[in-house]
């Protein structure tokens, strides 16, 4: 089983609307989480990383959460618009081993 | 001013061929790797190296070979060339090993298609 689950696994939204997606996962010790935004044919460029203390940060319309305690993370995009079609994954990486998981991703969909 | 290159981009061959994906990163980056993203997208790593030297190998058939001749090249060597094959390989690379989590940029990635 993964030890990075996100949801949902795909979503359509209007441009303009707002959506979040999720991520939990089982992996411990909680090093650090990224998000990465995947665009068709391009490989994932990274968007935030939140560490075990940081319970919000943004990068332009890109919001991120972490709650470590029940160890969900959350990605809400404001104002969608049609270049925020693309895939985005969450990463999480464990306290002192090389290793990351990955989730499978969500697949967002800006339509006009 | 391309940060990590691939080559080639697309690739279509045979079953039972012998191909390799070449990668190329000017980041000054001591960290690299090999993903493979299937088509649900999931990436799943195969290879890290760093300094060179092999310290990520996930249960991969021994048909995939990395190589890194110096820190900024990891090349991908594949024998053997199997229909389950074909897939996208992403290389990617990130400053360091360590901390856990480095920012890991990613190579446009290479598609793979074996017939």
């Amino acid at each position: 089983k993964n030890q990075v689950e996100q949801s949902p696994q795909s979503l359509i939204i209007l441009e303009g609307k707002n959506c979040t997606l999720q991520c939990n996962y089982t992996v411990s010790p909680f090093s650090n989480l990224r998000w990465y935004k995947q665009d068709t044919g391009r490989g994932p460029v990274s968007l935030t990383i939140m560490t075990f203390s940081e319970n919000t940060k943004s990068n332009g319309r890109y919001t991120a959460t972490l709650d470590a305690d029940t160890k969900q993370s959350s990605l809400h995009i404001t104002a969608s618009q049609l270049s925020d079609s693309a895939s985005y994954i969450c990463v999480v990486s464990v306290g002192d081993d090389y290793k990351l998981s990955f989730g499978a991703g969500t697949t967002v969909t800006v339509r006009a | 001013d391309t940060a990590v290159s691939q080559t080639p981009k697309y690739l279509v061959t045979q079953m039972g061929n012998d191909k390799s994906i070449k990668c190329e990163q000017n980041l000054g980056h001591d960290t690299m790797y090999w993903y493979k993203q299937d088509s649900k997208k999931f990436l799943k790593i195969m290879f890290s190296y760093n300094n060179k030297e092999l310290i990520i190998n996930e249960t991969v058939p021994n048909r995939f070979s990395p190589k890194s001749p110096d820190k900024a090249h990891l090349n991908l060597h594949i024998n053997s060339l199997e229909l389950g094959d074909s897939a996208v390989y992403f290389c990617a690379s990130s400053q360091s090993i360590s901390p856990p989590g480095d920012e890991q940029f990613f190579g446009p990635g290479t598609r793979l298609t074996v017939l």
